[in-house]
């Protein structure tokens, strides 16, 4: 079993369309957690790291569900601009990243 | 944010050469540096732990002398993948540890060996 799980998608949403992602991870221990955002051929970009209490940052919504072991991300008002692969990431003593999960938006 | 740089962005060489890979913390000193792996639609994977002025941890699978990482000062760590071979062929990328959260990666280097 993987250690961090992802749907690989794609993600096709309009423009304006509310879209949810989804990872589970395995590690009980895990210390932290962070939603990164990737583009095409480039590094990845810390999105926002994801609390119990959940957070929010402008239209991203990360939640972490520690007894699930189970950590979303939703967006809302998709734009363009969105279109990414969002890497689920835990840090035990070190990061591990789930494949990510592909999203385009569309006209 | 945080600003780390690589180089050379993208590098071709010949099977059987070495290259050596530069990262860089331009703006802050990070004791931590991280090389990752990356191969096509898969997920990044840790190399190395290197930590100045000490041996790099290596994970498992990950071939320490082929894969020769140096970390002289707070804000250079190098790579150096030795007798290359397609297979090494990837997207390699590096990132440093600034506090507790999260990590800030460089723009990665694209190794293509021929």
């Amino acid at each position: 079993r993987k250690e961090v799980e992802q749907d690989p998608g794609p993600f096709n949403v309009p423009e304006g369309a509310t879209v949810a992602f989804n990872c589970t991870y395995s590690n009980s221990a895990s210390q932290s957690f962070f939603w990164y955002r990737q583009d095409c051929r480039k590094e990845p970009k810390l999105l926002m790291s994801v609390y119990s209490s959940g957070n929010e940052d402008g239209r991203f919504t990360a939640q972490l569900n520690r007894a699930s072991q189970y950590i979303s991300l939703l967006i809302r008002d998709s734009k363009l601009s969105d279109s990414a692969t969002y890497l689920c990431v835990v840090n035990t003593d070190k990061l591990i990243f789930g494949t990510g999960t592909r999203l385009q938006v569309f006209p | 944010g945080a600003v780390v740089s690589q180089h050379p962005s993208w590098v071709i060489c010949k099977s059987g050469t070495s290259v050596k890979i530069e990262c860089r913390s331009l703006d802050f000193q990070a004791t931590t540096m991280f090389w990752y792996r990356q191969f096509p639609k898969q997920s990044l994977m840790l190399m190395a732990t290197s930590n100045e002025g000490s041996k790099a941890t290596y994970e498992q699978g990950v071939e320490k002398d082929k894969f020769l990482i140096n970390h002289a000062s707070l804000t250079l760590s190098t790579l150096t993948v030795t007798s290359a071979h397609p297979e090494d062929s990837s997207f390699y990328i590096c990132s440093a540890r600034t506090g507790q959260e999260g990590q800030y990666f460089g723009p990665g280097t694209r190794l293509t060996v021929t």
